[in-house]
């Protein structure tokens, strides 16, 4: 049974850093990868998603990495802003079905 | 292009009641999802539809929900009777292809009282 876990559970930070989300799974036999945001009260927003033969995705200040192998990904935030604060989930997928979450990482950007 | 349409956005019920929730896909998508997300944990899949079969049902507590797709496109979640431990936000999403991404809507958040 596929198991996702996230780490840091919760993150504070200062305006302007650079910051890293971890995300690590148990079964690498996965189809892709898709990392989402979701405000509070809000449903997903879909971020990056990498498929299994990709080693990373950009979106602007966003990069996604995959390493299958290892069973890891990370997701990089450039240059933060108080407007990134959100709970940042990580999925993987086995192709025709369902994604597997992680509990997410509830980050918080200090002006 | 239209997104996940779920109503209601909000529901509070007493507990032994029934409530149902409806979602409409984005226009084309073949596979739409049913997710249950409990406070502070991520969404666990509660049934799967290819166009309007059941793909996989294999968490959903059948004794008490139940969901249906008729058509191929708007589907239902129902839920009777209800507990307190279903408190939770529904969320519908759906995807065109297989592997490609997937799509949710705002969520049905409902409170069992």
């Amino acid at each position: 049974k596929q198991e996702v876990t996230q780490i840091p559970a919760a993150l504070s930070v200062p305006e302007g850093e650079n910051l890293v989300l971890n995300c690590s799974f148990t079964d690498s036999a996965i189809y892709n990868l898709q990392w989402f945001r979701q405000d509070p009260g809000k449903g997903l927003t879909s971020l990056l998603l990498i498929q299994s033969s990709q080693r990373e995705q950009t979106s602007g200040r966003l990069n996604a990495s995959l390493d299958k192998s290892s069973g890891r990904s990370t997701l990089y935030i450039a240059a933060s802003q108080p407007g990134d604060s959100a709970t940042y989930l990580c999925a993987v997928g086995g192709g025709a079905d369902g994604l597997t979450f992680g509990k997410g990482t509830h980050l918080i950007i200090q002006p | 292009e239209a997104g996940v349409a779920q109503s209601p956005r909000y529901k509070i019920i007493e507990k032994r009641q029934s409530v149902a929730f409806w979602c409409n896909p984005i226009s084309g998508h073949a596979t739409l999802y049913w997710y249950q997300q409990i406070l502070g944990q991520g969404p666990k899949l509660l049934i799967q539809f290819q166009n309007n079969g059941v793909v996989d049902d294999s968490q959903l507590p059948k004794d008490r929900f139940s969901a249906e797709r008729l058509k191929g496109v708007d589907s239902t979640l129902k839920i009777q009777p209800a507990k307190l431990e279903d408190s939770a936000v529904y969320l519908c999403a759906s995807r065109g292809l297989a592997g490609g991404e997937l799509f949710f809507g705002e969520g049905s958040r409902l409170t069992v009282l």
